[in-house]
């Protein structure tokens, strides 16, 4: 189907261990991002890419490793996960940057929801 | 550090009433706004975008933008417990290419009562 998708929904691990979220988009959208989402601070930008193979720190990237070797793929890795970064992890593409057609604006995944125990 | 301000809530409004969702951000430069609504254990999804200083219209959703003030506001006429929810506002500067950085504001949660 077409659209944004996230893997897995939902995750449990471990202080320490490494995780992967995927994220898949088929609008072949250049923008891609991902956010976290806590209580009280809402959502917070972790990386973002511009294009395949570019990629920029967000607000909140410490902890965080991304790649995007695929136009349609954009990978969040916690490499050693911490108790902090338990929180729910959207995914979002946008055709393009900036501009007022309606081209920047976000399309978000589902979310994946991850439990640091 | 480029910020975008709203009223946590809860805003309580009764079925039927007006609903008046505010933002203000900080960077001047910003030449796109959003307001999406997010229902509990969902995803946000688009309402409205605006782009210039006036309001902007959608069915029974205003959204009023004033960029001399750095000011953005969401009504919802006709309001229905279906639009309890909460609302996101998001702000973008304008094309800079990668320097391209939605902001959003930590929401605000409407409650709709019959």
């Amino acid at each position: 189907d077409a659209g944004i998708t996230q893997s897995p929904r939902y995750k449990i691990t471990e202080t320490g261990r490494q995780v992967t979220l995927m994220c898949h988009q088929t609008w072949s959208h250049s923008y891609m991002f991902w956010y976290r989402q806590d209580l009280g601070h809402g959502l917070r930008l972790i990386y973002y890419s511009a294009a395949a193979d570019i990629t920029d720190k967000g607000e909140v990237p410490d902890g965080y490793v991304v790649s995007r070797s695929k136009t349609e793929n954009f990978p969040l890795t916690l490499e050693s996960a911490t108790r902090s970064q338990t929180s729910v992890y959207f995914c979002a593409s946008s055709m393009a940057s900036g501009g007022a057609t309606g081209a920047n604006v976000l399309t978000f995944g589902a979310g994946s929801r991850l439990t640091v125990l | 550090q480029k910020e975008v301000e709203q009223n946590s809530g809860p805003l309580s409004v009764p079925e039927g009433a007006i609903a008046s969702l505010n933002c203000t951000y900080s960077d001047r430069v910003s030449q796109s706004f959003f307001w999406y609504r997010q229902y509990s254990g969902k995803s946000p999804e688009l309402i409205m975008s605006i782009y210039s200083n006036g309001d902007k219209e959608d069915g029974r959703f205003t959204a009023q933008l004033n960029k001399a003030s750095q000011y953005v506001s969401l009504l919802i006429r006709d309001s229905q417990p279906s639009d309890s929810a909460t609302y996101l506002c998001a702000v973008a500067p304008w094309g800079r290419g990668g320097s391209y950085i939605p902001t959003f504001g930590r929401g605000t949660s409407l409650i709709v009562h019959p």
